[in-house]
């Protein structure tokens, strides 16, 4: 099945600079890339999200690469925000809408003020 | 709002008790739903696949014995932890795939359950 590594555990960053958070795959049929802020106690909400036909996408402040040859994809966060910090989850599916997730093992990301 | 419904939110309960968990589809049906659960500080994994109207696919090392999951409409799941146990604590959460028909998201999650076993 599918393995989705995540580094770093843990990140902080001073407001105002950039915070990078990577992931690997496995699977080779994955082919739909998303990511997710969680709050403590609350539900994964999406924020960026990228398929296996683009290789960057960008939203405001955030970022999303993917490099399907190497099977990884980095999230990428400028001019940070303490409203920032939280829990950041990546994850892979083999198909939007219809597929489980399989999530990274998580980036709690502190931005210091 | 929301369009996935889960109940409760929280419960707390002694040992060897059953629980059972909802998840409901607000306006939209839902054939399959995911069940995950996230331990503290962990990820979400995934425990089951529930499919509307034919048993649910758990995944390996889960326990369907122990995690009943029973789909009997399009809107609702339901997850039992049966004989639950401290161990079992943890953070419950639902899942039901759009099948690309709900804007942008793959999947709208309930709001999960947080499960307190003393």
């Amino acid at each position: 099945g599918e393995n989705v590594e995540q580094h770093p555990s843990t990140l902080s960053v001073q407001e105002g600079d950039s915070a990078v958070i990577k992931c690997t795959y496995s699977d080779s049929a994955s082919n739909y890339f998303p990511w997710y802020k969680q709050e403590l106690g609350k539900r994964p909400q999406l924020i960026i999200d990228i398929r296996s036909n683009v290789g960057e996408k960008k939203d405001q402040r955030i970022a999303v690469t993917l490099n399907k040859t190497a099977k990884h994809f980095s999230l990428h966060i400028t001019e940070t925000q303490p409203e920032d910090s939280a829990v950041y989850f990546c994850a892979a599916s083999r198909d939007f809408g219809n597929e489980k997730l399989t999530f990274g093992t998580g980036t709690r990301l502190t931005i210091i003020p | 709002g929301a369009v996935v419904s889960q109940h409760p939110s929280r419960v707390i309960c002694k040992s060897g008790t059953s629980v059972k968990i909802e998840c409901r589809s607000l306006d939209f049906q839902a054939t399959t739903m995911f069940w995950y659960r996230q331990f503290p500080k962990k990820s979400l994994m995934l425990m089951a696949t529930s499919n509307e109207g034919s048993k649910a696919t758990y995944e390996q090392g889960v326990e369907k014995d122990k995690f009943l999951i029973n789909h009997a409409s399009l809107t609702l799941s339901t997850l039992t932890v049966t004989s639950a146990h401290p161990e079992d604590s943890s953070f419950y959460i639902c899942s039901a795939p759009t099948g690309g028909l709900s804007g942008n998201q793959p999947q709208h999650f309930g709001d999960g359950t947080r499960l307190s076993i003393l």
